[in-house]
């Protein structure tokens, strides 16, 4: 089974830090996705990246960026944390690329803003 | 993930009955289709997909049904269990450039002993 993981299940920051989010997969993927989930709404993405050292945004990129170093590795930045980016944040990865990818997510951060 | 279903529509169904749960897609030109499950202060776990090519699709006590005239997708459970009381929801896949997914909010199932 496809393996994703995060460093953190919960983490609580203050206003203005910076902040990393960690995603692993153990699967040789090339694809790697950060949405977030928030209460009535679907989850959203913020970034993606079809290969190592490649980044693609989402629909909603403002305020995040990220970086992918390694291929099985893929973290999620908030430059300066505020308390609208407190959401459960989701990683997931898929093989293809395009359509047809069958997406698998990690088991989520939750991140609060103070 | 908790709070993720502080506004969701609920459904209840009592043990070893049979559940379905809707899914209303946006994208007429929507071509593929997930289904997953998320359960409490998890992450979504993917159920069973199916291709536009397709009507109806199984899996174990799962079966995906597609009606692409009126932009329905419905996933039905046989034979419930207290293990499949989650929060369900579908994703359909566009192409915006590139492919995406749009997912939809949810439905939470409980399952009544």
């Amino acid at each position: 089974d496809v393996k994703v993981t995060q460093s953190s299940r919960y983490l609580v920051k203050r206003t203005g830090e910076k902040v990393f989010l960690e995603c692993v997969q153990d699967m040789d993927h090339e694809n790697m996705f950060w949405y977030r989930q928030d209460p009535g709404l679907g989850l959203r993405l913020i970034y993606f990246s079809y290969d190592v050292k490649m980044k693609e945004k989402g629909d909603i990129p403002e305020g995040y960026s990220v970086s992918r170093e390694k291929k099985e590795r893929f973290s999620l930045i908030l430059e300066s944390a505020s308390t609208n980016q407190t959401s459960m944040y989701l990683c997931a990865s898929s093989q293809l690329a395009g359509n047809y990818n069958k997406q698998f997510f990690g088991p989520g951060t939750r991140l609060t803003v103070l | 993930g908790e709070n993720v279903g502080l506004h969701l529509p609920t459904l209840s169904v009592q043990e070893g009955d049979n559940s379905i749960i809707n899914c209303a897609y946006s994208n007429s030109a929507s071509d593929y289709f997930i289904w997953y499950k998320q359960e409490s202060g998890k992450g979504p776990q993917f159920i069973i997909d199916i291709r536009s090519n397709m009507d109806k699709r199984q899996g174990q006590r799962v079966t995906v049904l597609l009606n692409k005239t009126v932009k329905h997708l419905s996933l039905q459970i046989a034979a419930t269990q207290p293990g499949d009381s989650a929060v369900y929801f579908c994703a359909e896949s566009v192409f915006s450039g590139t492919y995406k997914y749009i997912f939809g909010t949810g439905t939470r199932l409980k399952v009544l002993a």
